[in-house]
């Protein structure tokens, strides 16, 4: 089965700082996608950031950057100059190139104290 | 186009009722989902669609659990005799699948459904 752990339920960090959300997956599939989703309080879920597995060249968005260990299975999302309105849950989700849904994470609640 | 729109936002329904969500997704998408979230929890496939064509169907969706997309637009997702565990947000999200590229979802801001 593939899966997507999330090993940090929670965290918090202090504005302006930089955090990092750990995210590994289980997969035999070689060609896939990598997303961060972000989800705040009462609102919808979006798009942060993508990586597709067959670049090696780490996925940036302005603040936000991962690192992709394809060998490790390994996919972090960090997050630089923290602020206010990055608080929010944050899934990891992947989708198999060949496959037709993303499977999601179970998530990090994470809290950007002012 | 202003992305996905689900309705209603909320539901309170008593156990036994049947309910129904509809979702209009991104109208160049050519992909639609349904997934559901309960507390604490990421997303959880249950179907989905391209075009008006259902291709999939998870062991989550119970035949008590409908889904429709009958012009290939928006869809309705309808759960019949609701029971307190069918408690939970529905998500609807969009996608383009374009030769074969993942591009993500856009998502809905979800219907939550609350069985009393």
């Amino acid at each position: 089965a593939q899966t997507v752990t999330q090993s940090q339920p929670e965290m918090s960090v202090q504005e302006a700082e930089t955090v990092t959300l750990s995210c590994t997956y289980d997969t035999s599939e070689n060609n896939y996608y990598l997303f961060w989703y972000k989800q705040p309080p009462s609102r919808q879920m979006i798009l942060v950031i993508r990586q597709e597995a067959y670049k090696q060249q780490n996925a940036t968005e302005n603040r936000f950057s991962v690192n992709f260990q394809k060998a490790a299975k390994s996919f972090s999302l960090k997050i630089s100059d923290s602020q206010l309105g990055d608080t929010a849950m944050y899934f990891c989700a992947f989708i198999p190139q060949r496959d037709d849904k993303i499977i999601f994470g179970k998530g990090t609640r994470l809290h950007i104290l002012p | 186009d202003t992305g996905v729109s689900q309705d209603p936002r909320h539901k309170i329904t008593k156990r036994g009722q049947n309910v129904t969500f509809r979702c209009d997704p991104i109208s160049e998408h050519n992909r639609l989902y349904w997934y559901r979230q309960t507390l604490g929890q990421g997303p959880e496939f249950l179907t989905y669609f391209q075009n008006e064509a259902q291709l999939e169907k998870s062991r989550l969706l119970s035949d008590r659990f409908s889904a429709e997309r009958p012009k290939g637009s928006f869809s309705t997702l309808e759960i019949q005799r609701t029971e307190q565990g069918d408690s939970a947000m529905y998500l609807c999200a969009s996608s383009l699948l374009d030769r074969g590229l993942h591009y993500g979802y856009t998502f809905g801001s979800g219907t939550r459904l609350t069985v009393v």
